[in-house]
């Protein structure tokens, strides 16, 4: 089956540095995607990989290994405005995105 | 300015009715998406259209249906066949490109009483 997996809480604090790690599994793959949602709103997108390596984005970061089916999302010098729940979804042969169920990052001043 | 937009943004509806959720886009995206969203679990696709006219069930898609009449509207209905119906609802839209990311609208808070 397929199948994302990715903490459910983490807890950072303002200034420093956290990473959100998630695997995968899927009927093939084409992409990874990583998604910001504060709570009660629409998710926003952050990131794509398709290629292995590091993606770098101002603050944020991301890492795609496809042999390993693992990502991470890294972002840098917090700021309270990033607690939110970050989603991780991977794009099946069908071009479908199977989504995670989501990691709720807190911040501590 | 471009956007997908979601209406109400709050629903109550007692058991037993039908209620339609109103998603709209003015990006010219052809394929667009409904999701459910419950606490601790991903989104999960309910119905989704990648063309006027055409649409394809989701993993999700029983007691729902929609209608995919005009390439802007992509309207939801919640059938008094749906079991758990309380959910927060998503519309998503995206581009023709592989890589291009969806496009969510706010999302619909559905309470059935």
């Amino acid at each position: 089956g397929q199948n994302i997996d990715q903490p459910t809480e983490m807890t950072a604090t303002e200034g420093a540095i956290v990473q959100i790690n998630c695997t995968y599994q899927t009927s093939g793959f084409n992409g990874l995607f990583w998604y910001q949602q504060h709570a009660g709103e629409a998710p926003t997108f952050l990131s794509y990989n398709v290629l292995d390596g590091l993606e770098e984005k101002g603050r944020f970061s991301s890492f795609l290994s496809r042999s390993k089916g693992y990502s991470y999302l890294l972002l840098k010098e917090l700021q309270m405005k990033d607690s939110a729940s970050y989603l991780c979804a991977a794009m099946d042969s069908n071009y479908q995105l199977i989504w995670g169920a989501g990691t709720k990052l807190i911040i501590k001043p | 300015d471009g956007g997908i937009t979601q209406s109400p943004k709050y629903l109550f509806r007692k058991e037993g009715q039908n209620v339609t959720l109103s998603c709209e886009q003015n990006l010219n995206h052809d394929a667009m998406y409904w999701y459910r969203q419950d606490p601790g679990q991903g989104l999960r696709l309910i119905y989704y259209s990648q063309i006027v006219n055409d649409f394809q069930k989701g993993d999700i898609a029983e007691g729902y249906s929609v209608s995919r009449e005009k390439k802007e509207s992509f309207p939801l209905t919640v059938t008094s066949a749906q079991k758990n119906p309380t959910a927060f609802y998503l519309c998503a839209s995206k581009g023709d490109g592989s890589s291009d990311e969806q496009f969510f609208g706010p999302g619909t808070r559905l309470t059935v009483l």
